[in-house]
């Protein structure tokens, strides 16, 4: 059973770079149809997606936040990492790193998508 | 604002039938598959419901969804204490080019 676990520092300075690193177990980053993923969650608000990854090396991410993110994927300690630059308080979240499925219905003749593992969360804090 | 649209609460006494809204567009919901997540208070979400109607191993069939046009629904029936939680719906939006989630429902068990 896969698992991930999140870490990083807690409490980032305004101006700097969040860094956090995923930890698969149970499991590689390089199987096919995944895509790895950070998700945030700020104080009392709901799910925001930051971006994924692929283990071959495309990238997606969110509008808002492109040009100050950047997830990759590091086979050899299989790992995946998040770095958000230029953090202000409003970037103040808890994060978590999550597996997404992929597949094709060939039945329905379409896509599907869906996040099935969800790291615990790691809580970063930038002080205004 | 969420790009998808979900009531705020919701709320029902145990053995009740619950139904949570999700309303999208064509470009989110009306073109691509929905998720539903389960998030109890402290933790971290946990797939719920995917591709519009599957549940993934380990979830009761209290729980069901679906999908029509560009609204989807979660539907809890035999309503249970411990499903007091955040429920969150999300798709993938072609026009943003990205995962857009709901803004989430918080149910409570009275």
């Amino acid at each position: 059973q896969v698992q991930l676990q999140d870490s990083g520092p807690g409490l980032v300075k305004p101006s700097e770079t969040l860094s956090l690193t995923c930890t698969v177990s149970g499991g590689s980053v390089t199987s096919g149809s995944y895509f790895w993923s950070w998700i945030r969650q700020p104080p009392g608000k709901g799910l925001e997606w930051i971006g994924y990854a692929s283990y071959s090396g495309s990238t997606n991410y969110n509008p808002s936040l492109k040009s100050r993110v950047t997830i990759s994927v590091d086979t050899s300690k299989n790992q995946f990492s998040l770095k958000l630059n230029s953090v202000t308080a409003a970037d103040t979240a808890v994060y978590y790193c999550v597996r997404i499925k992929s597949g094709y219905d060939y039945l329905g003749g379409y896509y599907y998508y869906y996040m099935d593992v969800w790291g615990k969360g790691t809580t970063v804090t930038v002080p205004s | 604002q969420s790009v998808l649209t979900q009531p705020p609460s919701a709320s029902g006494t145990p053995g009740q039938r619950v139904t949570v809204s999700c309303s999208g567009i064509s470009s989110n919901i009306g073109s691509n598959t929905v998720n539903w997540y389960q998030q109890l208070p402290g933790t971290a979400p946990k797939l719920l419901i995917h591709t519009n109607n599957e549940r993934p191993s380990g979830v009761p069939d209290r729980f069901s969804g679906s999908r029509s046009g560009t609204s989807a629904s979660l539907a809890i029936s035999g309503l249970q204490s411990e499903d007091e939680a955040d429920y969150y719906c999300a798709a993938w939006d072609d026009s943003l080019k990205g995962w857009v989630f709901g803004g989430g429902t918080k149910l409570t068990v009275l």
